[in-house]
C-alpha cells in the first residue's frame, strides 16, 4: 500500500527567503505525485504533478518539485517566498495500475508560516 | 472552466436532523470523490465513483452516512441522523482519470 510522509508539520521562513518542503513516499513502483495547497478556508488545489519523464516538474504560483527516485522523495520547491504563500501542503501520491483503485493517499500536511 | 461546485457552504443543523450536502463535479471528469476535512483526523476519503458507479467505500463511518451520483453532473452525501462528531468540512473532488483531483470549496458542516 502507498504510504506518504511530510516530515514537517510547521516551516516558517522569511518572505523573499527559499522554500523547501520535503515528501516521501512508499510504493512498490514509481507513482503519480502530487502537491496540493490549502489556503484557510478553501478547498485543496493542484499546484503540480508528476506522471513520467522529467523529473524537475513546474507548476504554478513558481513552484516546481523534483522526484528522486533513488530517496523515494518529492520535495516542492520556490526560490523565493511571498506572504501570499502562508497556507497548508499536501503532498499525495496515486496508484498507477487501476487495480488498485484511483484514490490519493496524502501526507499529514505542512503548515507554511511567512514572516516580513 | 467552471470548478467543482459545492452547495451548501455552510450548513448549522440540529442532532438528528437530516443533511444533504451537493456536488457538481467537472464537466467530462469520470471520477468523484467524498472526502471529510477536520483538525483531528486530517482528510479521510469516505467514498468514490467511476462513472456514477460507488467503487469503493469503505472509509464512510457508518450506516448514517450514504451517497449517491445519479448522473455524471450531480451527486449527493446524505447524513442521517446526524450527531455532533459529524461537524467537519466536507470536501468533492473530481479528476479525468488518475490526471489529478480538482476539489470544490468545501462545505462546513456544524452540527449542534
Amino acid at each position: 500500500a502507498q504510504s506518504v510522509t511530510q516530515p514537517d508539520i510547521h516551516i516558517t521562513v522569511s518572505e523573499g527567503a527559499s522554500l523547501e518542503l520535503r515528501c516521501n513516499y512508499s510504493y512498490g513502483a514509481t507513482p503519480y505525485l502530487f502537491w496540493y495547497v490549502q489556503s484557510p478556508g478553501q478547498g485543496l488545489q493542484l499546484l503540480l504533478k508528476y506522471f513520467s519523464g522529467d523529473t524537475l516538474v513546474q507548476g504554478i504560483k513558481g513552484f516546481e518539485a523534483e522526484f528522486k527516485r533513488s530517496q523515494s522523495s518529492f520535495n516542492l520547491r520556490k526560490p523565493s517566498v511571498h506572504w501570499s504563500d502562508a497556507a497548508e501542503y499536501f503532498c499525495a501520491v496515486g496508484a498507477r495500475l487501476m487495480e488498485y483503485g484511483n484514490k490519493l493517499v496524502f501526507g499529514a500536511g505542512t503548515i507554511l508560516r511567512v514572516k516580513s | 472552466d467552471a470548478g467543482v461546485i459545492q452547495s451548501p457552504r455552510h450548513e448549522v443543523t440540529e442532532m438528528g436532523q437530516e443533511v444533504t450536502l451537493r456536488c457538481k463535479p467537472i464537466s467530462g471528469h469520470d471520477y468523484l470523490f467524498w472526502y471529510r476535512q477536520t483538525m483531528m483526523r486530517g482528510l479521510e476519503l469516505l467514498i468514490y465513483f467511476n462513472n456514477n458507479v460507488p467503487i469503493d467505500d469503505s472509509g464512510m463511518p457508518e450506516d448514517r452516512f450514504s451517497a449517491k451520483m445519479p448522473n455524471a453532473s450531480f451527486s449527493t452525501l446524505k447524513i442521517q441522523p446526524s450527531e455532533p462528531r459529524d461537524s467537519a468540512v466536507y470536501f468533492c473532488a473530481s479528476s479525468q482519470g488518475s490526471l489529478g483531483q480538482y476539489f470544490g470549496p468545501g462545505t462546513r458542516l456544524t452540527v449542534l
